[in-house]
């Protein structure tokens, strides 16, 4: 049974700073895998989606990794801003998809 | 615009009193997935459809129950509703191996 963990859980940081959040995943035999955003009471936005034959996708100050031989994947958040706090959820589709827990992330002006 | 739409967005119930969440999608998605989200517990897979007539168990199947006779609808049934089903649940749907949509969400309370 694939299982998705995301460290650190939250994560406080000032305004400007470059950042990393980490998602590992147990079953290295996925389709694909996704980083998403949720704002506070609402719905999940896709930010990246990495194909499993992929190493990486950029999208503006967003970049993802991923490393299917290890089970792990990366978003790097460059610069960030106020407007960069939500909690970020990482996701690995196999038939079925599994959620990591998510980081809370806090960008303080 | 493209969109998955949820309804209601809110939906108070008491125990046992049979329900549906409808769940509908503009973009001709083939797969359609419903989630429940809990604190602590994260998001949570209840079912998936890969297309109509085709429905597959995710993580959490177990009190809920699906059907997709149209390409557009997905709609999540709860025959009877349990306090322990009281949760936030999304809908999503995306062309098969590509970017998931979601819906608002449903927040359903079961008294």
């Amino acid at each position: 049974k694939q299982e998705v963990t995301q460290i650190p859980a939250a994560l406080s940081v000032p305004e400007g700073e470059n950042l990393v959040l980490n998602c590992s995943f147990t079953d290295s035999a996925i389709y694909n895998l996704q980083w998403f955003r949720q704002d506070p009471g609402k719905g999940l936005t896709s930010l990246l989606l990495i194909q499993s034959s992929q190493r990486e996708q950029t999208s503006g100050r967003l970049n993802a990794s991923l490393d299917k031989s290890s089970g792990r994947s990366t978003l790097y958040i460059a610069a960030s801003q106020p407007g960069d706090s939500a909690t970020y959820l990482c996701a690995v589709k196999n038939n079925d998809m599994r959620f990591g827990a998510g980081t809370r992330l806090t960008v303080k002006p | 615009e493209a969109q998955v739409t949820q309804n209601p967005r809110y939906l108070i119930t008491v125990t046992g009193k049979k329900l549906t969440v409808t769940c509908s999608q503009n973009m001709n998605h083939e797969y359609m997935s419903w989630y429940r989200q809990d604190p602590g517990l994260g998001l949570r897979q209840i079912y998936y459809s890969m297309n109509v007539e085709v429905t597959d168990k995710g993580d959490v199947p177990e009190g809920y129950k699906v059907s997709r006779k149209e390409k557009r609808n997905f709609p999540l049934i709860l025959e009877s509703p349990s306090p322990n089903q009281t949760s936030l649940y999304f809908c999503a749907s995306s062309e098969q191996g590509r970017t998931l949509h979601f819906g608002n969400g449903t927040r359903l309370t079961v008294t």
